[in-house]
Order: C-alpha cells, then sequence, then structure tokens
C-alpha cells in the first residue's frame, strides 16, 4: 500500500520556465512533506520542507505548497534550470510513532537548455 | 565539515556471507535510519534508532540486524537471510523532533552487488 504516490515517473521542462512536481498522500496523520533531490549513485539532498500547519513554503526557486483537504503537495521550480534535472523524491512523516519517512517513487526532471 | 560518511561506496558479497555497512555521522543527531533504494522505486525504512542503544524495526527489518553502541555510528549487517540483498543502503540521521520538525540528512550510499 504506497502511501505517498508520485504519479508521474519523469517530467521534461524547458530552460527558464516553470517545473511542476506533483505529490499525492494518503495517510492523515502525516504532518510534516519534505521535498529531496537526487542524482545517481549519491545519496538525496534536502531541498524544502513544510509542516502540515501552512500551506506554503518558499525557498528561492523552490516553493511548496499543500493542500491537507486534497491531500496533495507540489513542488514548484521557477525558473528552471538545466542543473535542476535529477530525481526528485516527496516524503512524508506522520505526528505519532517512529517519525521516518515515507518517500514517493520519484519523478525524473529533465531540464532542457 | 559535518556529514555522513558510508563506506564502502561499493561492496560485493558472495551467496551466504554475511556483511556490515558502515554508517558515522558528525553532526550530533540524535537519529539515525538505514534505508534501502530498488530501481525504479522510493526508499523503504529498514531500521532506525532514536537514541544510543535503541533501536526498531522499519518496514523490511527482515535478514538486516543494526546496532547503535555510540551516537555517531549506526552499522547495518545485512546476513544471509536476506534473500535479495543487491540493492543501494542509504543510512541518514536527525536531530530528535521535539516541538519542531527536523529534516534527515543522507550519507552518499553503498551499492550492494551479489555474486
Amino acid at each position: 500500500d504506497q502511501q505517498v504516490k508520485q504519479n508521474s515517473p519523469s517530467l521534461s521542462v524547458q530552460e527558464g520556465r516553470i517545473s511542476i512536481l506533483n505529490c499525492d498522500y494518503t495517510n492523515s496523520m502525516f504532518d510534516y512533506f519534505l521535498w529531496y533531490k537526487k542524482y545517481p549513485a549519491e545519496g538525496p539532498t534536502f531541498l524544502i520542507s513544510i509542516s502540515s500547519i501552512k500551506d506554503k513554503n518558499e525557498d528561492g526557486r523552490f516553493t511548496v505548497f499543500l493542500n491537507k483537504s486534497a491531500k496533495h503537495l507540489s513542488l514548484h521550480i521557477v525558473p528552471s534550470q538545466p542543473g535542476d534535472s535529477a530525481v526528485y523524491f516527496c516524503a512524508a512523516s506522520a505526528r505519532t510513532g517512529r517519525r521516518a519517512l515515507t518517500f514517493g517513487s520519484g519523478t525524473r526532471l529533465q531540464v532542457q537548455p | 565539515d559535518g556529514g555522513i560518511t558510508q563506506s564502502p561506496k561499493y561492496l560485493f558479497r558472495k551467496e551466504g556471507q554475511n556483511v556490515t555497512l558502515s554508517c558515522e555521522q558528525n553532526l550530533n543527531h540524535d537519529a539515525m535510519y538505514w534505508y534501502r533504494q530498488d530501481p525504479g522505486q522510493g526508499l523503504r525504512l529498514i531500521y532506525y534508532s532514536q537514541i544510543v542503544n535503541d533501536f526498531q524495526k522499519g518496514d523490511i527489518a527482515e535478514g538486516y540486524s543494526v546496532s547503535r553502541e555510540k551516537k555517531e555510528s549506526f552499522p547495518l549487517t545485512v546476513t544471509s537471510a536476506q534473500k535479495n540483498p543487491t540493492a543501494f543502503y542509504l543510512c541518514a540521521s536527525s536531530f530528535r523532533t521535539g516541538r519542531s520538525n527536523q529534516p534527515q540528512h543522507f550519507g552518499d550510499g553503498t551499492r550492494l552487488s551479489i555474486l
């Protein structure tokens, strides 16, 4: 049972345009959401997070939006750069219990020059 | 320079052998985690530890064992009981969550292959 889903395995955008990566979740106990960027043969790098008490968090070119009623979050990258090309993972943790992360399966973003 | 060090980067194991993956952090983090990544999939939790001398099973703990004798170290042993050990293994750490959430930070991983 996938509690965190990234339904788009890949996304291609032009340099300078907006990249929108989507993530859906099913567990209503999740209260902390994160986005990680990963290159092959490396560990994920933390990008940005959002707590369930907010609906938006911004850090430079990266903005995460959370829609709790729809159990949906998205990562916006504006403007997209070729160096943003990587696999992006959405992750979530629950307010009770272990606090380990539950990951989606990832979306491969390719930014075309 | 603070960070998480995993070694070795590549590891080969013969059938029936146990093998231990190292994870060391100098971030003064309390909690440490082991994840496994298979091709085309997200990361799945193997074991985690919130404090020294305590650890808990994750979602796919069968065939694995861990220890947490020091705050800085959380080695993972892949035993011969693990039927499909070939994967990319990632170690992570974080401060213990209290009043605020804390992101996990990852090492660069160890790729384990069976000969």
